[in-house]
């Protein structure tokens, strides 16, 4: 079964300290995976799609990466703007999506 | 552009009453349109989603029901409210390369 888990939970960075938020997947053929920021009662927001495993990309203090199991959500030298729900996706070549339950990031300052 | 429409942003409704959520699409035709739920610490639930005029697939069996009178223009409704409705509801459509872009949320209260 098709399925997408998100690590940690929650997580509480100071300003300025990077870490990394995890995707790992499990689908029977990958068409992509995408990363969506959403901030407190709004929908999300795309950030990156991602197609095959060794891709990259950034934007501004993010970057995602992909493997055949999982992707990162790399963040550097953190914001306090960049506290958000992070949730990654994949779609299976049937074009269904499979969404996690998202990774909870405070920025402290 | 393309943008998405969801209102109301809040609705907080008795149990039992009638719903109504319409979700509109702008700068595309002929969009694929879906409803999902959020709930907390559970991710996005598909509930609905259409391919066109008046072709509606429900996902999960419920109190719920969709339908699409218009080419860019989805809306979700429920003839009478339970509890267990109350939740955030988004309207997305399928970007191809974006997987989906998302309206701005209904956050729906059933007392």
């Amino acid at each position: 079964e098709d399925q997408v888990t998100q690590s940690p939970e929650a997580l509480r960075l100071q300003e300025g300290e990077s870490s990394s938020l995890n995707c790992s997947y499990t689908v029977s053929g990958l068409r992509g995976l995408f990363w969506y920021r959403q901030d407190p009662g709004k929908g999300p927001e795309f950030l990156f799609t991602l197609y095959s495993a060794g891709e990259e990309k950034e934007k501004e203090r993010l970057k995602a990466t992909l493997t055949k199991k999982e992707s990162f959500l790399h963040i550097t030298a953190p914001k306090p703007e960049d506290s958000a729900t992070y949730l990654c996706a994949v779609q299976n070549t049937g074009n269904q999506f499979y969404f996690g339950t998202g990774t909870s990031l405070t920025v402290i300052p | 552009s393309q943008t998405i429409h969801q209102w109301p942003a809040t609705l907080v409704q008795p149990v039992g009453s009638p719903l109504s959520l319409e979700c509109t699409v702008e700068g595309t035709s002929n969009p694929n349109l879906y409803w999902y739920r959020q709930a907390a610490g559970r991710g996005l639930q598909l509930l609905f989603y259409s391919v066109g005029i008046g072709q509606i697939s429900s996902e999960v069996p419920q109190n719920l029901s969709a339908s699409r009178p218009q080419d860019r223009q989805f809306i979700l409704s429920s003839k009478k409210l339970l509890l267990s409705d109350s939740g955030f509801y988004l309207c997305a459509w399928s970007v191809r390369l974006h997987g989906y872009t998302f309206g701005s949320g209904t956050r729906l209260t059933v007392v």
